[in-house]
C-alpha cells in the first residue's frame, strides 16, 4: 500500500522560505507512471494546487505561485521536496503532497494517493 | 475565485440522488477529463472518480461522472449520512503552460 508522508516546519517567518519533504513508501519516486505533486488548503478555503514534478525533468507549477516555488525528486530517498520562499500569512494553510497518477490516462489531475497534509502557519 | 465554477452548497435526504456540477472552459473541461475529489471533515481529499467517469476500486458505484463539453457532473445515489462532505472537480487546464485547477467546492448536507 502507498503511502505519503509530509514532514517540515509548522511555523515559517514572514519572508523565509518554506522547505517541505514527502517520504513515498509502498512505491517509487522513480515510475514514469506518476507525477509527484503538492497542492494545499488555506484555513476553511478550498484546495490549491501548487505543482508536479515527474522524476527526471517535466515540472508544472501553479502560475500565480511559480516564482516562489521549487519542487524537486530525490529518488535515492524515495522523496520529492515543496521550496515556497517569500512567504506570507497568505501561505498559511495545510500542504498536502500527493500523487498524480497520470499514467492510468495521460490526463492531469487523477490524484490517487494524498499524505495527511501538514499545517504551515507564517507567524513572527 | 475558481476557475472551475462549483455550487457551494448542495443537499438531500437519505436515501436520495443528488448531483453537483463543475462548469469549465474549453482549456480546461472542454479537452481534458475531470476528476471528483470527496474530502471528510479534517482529512485529505479523497478520489471518486477520475477519467471523467473512472470510479477507483473501492469506491462505491453509487458514485458517477458524467462530461459533457465544458461542464461535468458528480452523482451519489442513494444518499446515505456519511456521504456528508466537501467535494471538488479538477481537471487540467492547458493555458499558461498547463496546471491543475480545481472547483471551489461543494458542501454536501445530508438532512
Amino acid at each position: 500500500q502507498v503511502q505519503l508522508q509530509e514532514s517540515g516546519p509548522g511555523l515559517v517567518k514572514p519572508s523565509q522560505t518554506l522547505s517541505l519533504t514527502c517520504t513515498v513508501s509502498g512505491g517509487s519516486v522513480s515510475s514514469g507512471a506518476y507525477y509527484w505533486g503538492w497542492i494545499r488548503q488555506h484555513p476553511g478555503k478550498g484546495l490549491e494546487w501548487i505543482g508536479y514534478k515527474w522524476h527526471s525533468g517535466s515540472a508544472y507549477y501553479n502560475p500565480s505561485l511559480k516564482s516562489r516555488v521549487t519542487i524537486s525528486v530525490d529518488t535515492s530517498k524515495n522523496q520529492f521536496s515543496l521550496k515556497l520562499s517569500s512567504m506570507t500569512a497568505a501561505d498559511t494553510a495545510v500542504y498536502y503532497c500527493a500523487r498524480d497518477y497520470y499514467g492510468s490516462s495521460r490526463y492531469f489531475g487523477y490524484l490517487d494517493y494524498w499524505g495527511q497534509g501538514t499545517l504551515v502557519t507564517v507567524s513572527s | 475565485q475558481s476557475v472551475l465554477t462549483q455550487p457551494p452548497s448542495a443537499s438531500g435526504t437519505p436515501g436520495q440522488r443528488v448531483t453537483i456540477s463543475c462548469s469549465g472552459t474549453s482549456s480546461n473541461i472542454g479537452t481534458n477529463t475531470v476528476n471528483w475529489y470527496q474530502q471528510l471533515p479534517g482529512t485529505a481529499p479523497k478520489v471518486l472518480i477520475y477519467n471523467s467517469n473512472q470510479r477507483p476500486s473501492g469506491v462505491p458505484d453509487r458514485f458517477s461522472g458524467s462530461k459533457s463539453g465544458t461542464s461535468a457532473s458528480l452523482a451519489i445515489s442513494g444518499l446515505q449520512s456519511e456521504d456528508e462532505a466537501d467535494y471538488y472537480c479538477a481537471a487540467w487546464d492547458d493555458s499558461l503552460n498547463g496546471h491543475v485547477v480545481f472547483g471551489g467546492g461543494t458542501k454536501l448536507t445530508v438532512l
